[in-house]
C-alpha cells in the first residue's frame, strides 16, 4: 500500500528564513511525487513535481529514493509563502495519495 | 474562464436526507476525481472516473456513488446522509496522457446537521 507522511502539522518560521516542509513516502513501485499549495480561500493547485526538477516560486525538492522522501525546500520564506503544502504520490488510476499536509505560516 | 466548477460552494442539509454536488471541467480532460477533505485538512481521494473505468477507494461508503452524464462531468451523489459526512469535497480532472496534473474545483463545502 502507499502512504505519504508529512510529520510537521505546522511550519512557522520568519520572513527571510529557510524553509524544509518535511515528506517521506512508502511505495512498491517507481514514485512520482508532487507538492500542491492551497493558499488562504483558494483552490489546490500544482506547486512542483519532481520529474520536471524545477523550481517554482523558489522552491525546490529533490527525490531521496534511499530516504525515500521528498522534502520541499526554500532558502529565503516570503509572507505570501503562507499556505497549506500537500505532498502527493501518484498510484493505480491516477488517484493522488496525500500526506496530511503542513500549514506554513511565514512571519513578518 | 473557470477550469473546474463545482456547485455548490455552501451546501447545509439534515442527516438522512440525499444530496448531489456537481462538477464540470472545460479542459478536455479524460479522467475526472473525488476528494474529501475533512476538518483536520485531511485529504483523501474517492473516485477516480474515466470514460472507461471508474476506480473507487474501498474506504468510501457505498451511499456515495458518481455519476457521469458525459466527459466533461462527475457529479456525486450522497444518501442518506451522516454527520461524519460533513467536510469539503472536491472535484478534480486531468488529462492522463499529458502527465498527472490535477486541476481542482474551489470546493463544496457540506455541513450535515
Amino acid at each position: 500500500a502507499q502512504r505519504v507522511t508529512q510529520p510537521e502539522k505546522l511550519l512557522s518560521v520568519f520572513k527571510g528564513a529557510p524553509v524544509e516542509l518535511k515528506c517521506n513516502y512508502s511505495y512498491s513501485g517507481s514514485p512520482e511525487l508532487f507538492w500542491y499549495v492551497q493558499y488562504s480561500r483558494q483552490r489546490l493547485q500544482l506547486l512542483l513535481r519532481h520529474i520536471s526538477r524545477e523550481s517554482i516560486k523558489g522552491f525546490t525538492a529533490d527525490l531521496n529514493k534511499g530516504e525515500t522522501s521528498f522534502h520541499l525546500k526554500k532558502p529565503f520564506a516570503q509572507e505570501e509563502d503562507s499556505a497549506m503544502y500537500y505532498c502527493a504520490l501518484v498510484g493505480a488510476g491516477n488517484m493522488l495519495t496525500f500526506g496530511g499536509g503542513t500549514r506554513l505560516m511565514v512571519k513578518p | 474562464d473557470t477550469a473546474v466548477s463545482q456547485t455548490p460552494k455552501y451546501l447545509v442539509t439534515q442527516m438522512g436526507n440525499d444530496k448531489s454536488i456537481k462538477c464540470e471541467q472545460n479542459l478536455g480532460h479524460d479522467t475526472m476525481y473525488w476528494y474529501k477533505q475533512d476538518s483536520k485538512k485531511f485529504l483523501k481521494i474517492m473516485f477516480s472516473y474515466n470514460n472507461k473505468e471508474l476506480i473507487i477507494n474501498e474506504t468510501v461508503p457505498n451511499r456515495f456513488s458518481p455519476k457521469s452524464p458525459d466527459k466533461a462531468h462527475l457529479n456525486l451523489h450522497i444518501n442518506s446522509l451522516e454527520l461524519g459526512d460533513s467536510a469539503v469535497y472536491f472535484c478534480a480532472s486531468s488529462q492522463v496522457a499529458r502527465g498527472h496534473e490535477q486541476y481542482f474545483g474551489p470546493g463544496t463545502r457540506l455541513t450535515v446537521t
